[in-house]
């Protein structure tokens, strides 16, 4: 089946680590995204890539780093820097090679707390 | 100025009655997509429907279909014959700027519908 993956599903920090979350996909799609959501809020676009090795930031960059090496995978990390880092993450993806919709398709989310 | 404005935080609707959820855009690009995705509590956001500026014919898809004015900047969402399992949060999210480059979608802060018996 295709699709989005993102591990873990939960995620637990103490203030002052670095954690990365997992974000792959099977859908042959060449552009990646990761979103951040708060309690009652939409989503706020962190970093987005549209091709390997190059990556843009989005609105809410600070604290956070991505990379990409491959094409199925990007990386989030959230770094000791990101000052309110408890949020419920979610990764998508498009193929943002043109045609009518271009609809960008989301994994299942991460939900990290800091303790 | 809010890109995307979605004006009821909470909807109720009986099972099989229709109802439709209101999203309002703001954008000065003549090219942009419109979307709403399903939201629920397990987190996953569900793609339901798209609109693009440039269309004509408002889209349909199954028991979704958008109502597109836009002279008004609307784009609501209308669900028929709801079902509980369409109890949820939904969002309406745009993108601008034309199709075929990685480009981010702004969301509203969504409408929890609930699908009463």
């Amino acid at each position: 089946d295709g699709g989005i993956t993102q591990s873990p599903k939960y995620l637990f920090r103490k203030e002052g680590q670095n954690v990365t979350l997992s974000c792959e996909q099977n859908l042959n799609h060449d552009a990646m995204y990761w979103y951040r959501q708060d309690p009652g809020q939409g989503l706020r676009l962190i970093y987005y890539s549209q091709i390997v090795n190059d990556f843009q930031k989005g609105d809410i960059a600070e604290g956070y780093s991505v990379s990409r090496e491959k094409k199925e995978s990007f990386p989030l990390t959230v770094t000791s820097a990101q000052k309110n880092p408890t949020a419920f993450y979610l990764c998508a993806s498009s193929t943002a090679a043109g045609g009518p919709t271009d609809t960008q398709y989301f994994g299942p989310g991460t939900r990290l707390t800091v303790l | 100025a809010q890109k995307i404005t979605q004006t009821q935080p909470g909807m109720f609707v009986q099972e099989k009655e229709a109802v439709t959820l209101d999203c309002t855009y703001d954008t000065s690009d003549q090219s942009y997509g419109l979307f709403w995705y399903k939201q629920p509590s397990s987190g996953e956001m569900i793609f339901l429907i798209y609109q693009g500026s440039y269309d004509e014919q408002n889209a349909t898809e199954g028991r979704y279909s958008l109502n597109f004015q836009k002279a008004r900047k609307s784009a609501n969402l209308v669900i028929s014959a709801s079902q509980l399992g369409d109890s949820a949060m939904y969002f309406c999210a745009m993108r601008e700027g034309p199709s075929g480059t990685a480009s981010k979608l702004t969301f509203g802060t969504g409408t929890r519908l609930q699908v009463t018996l």
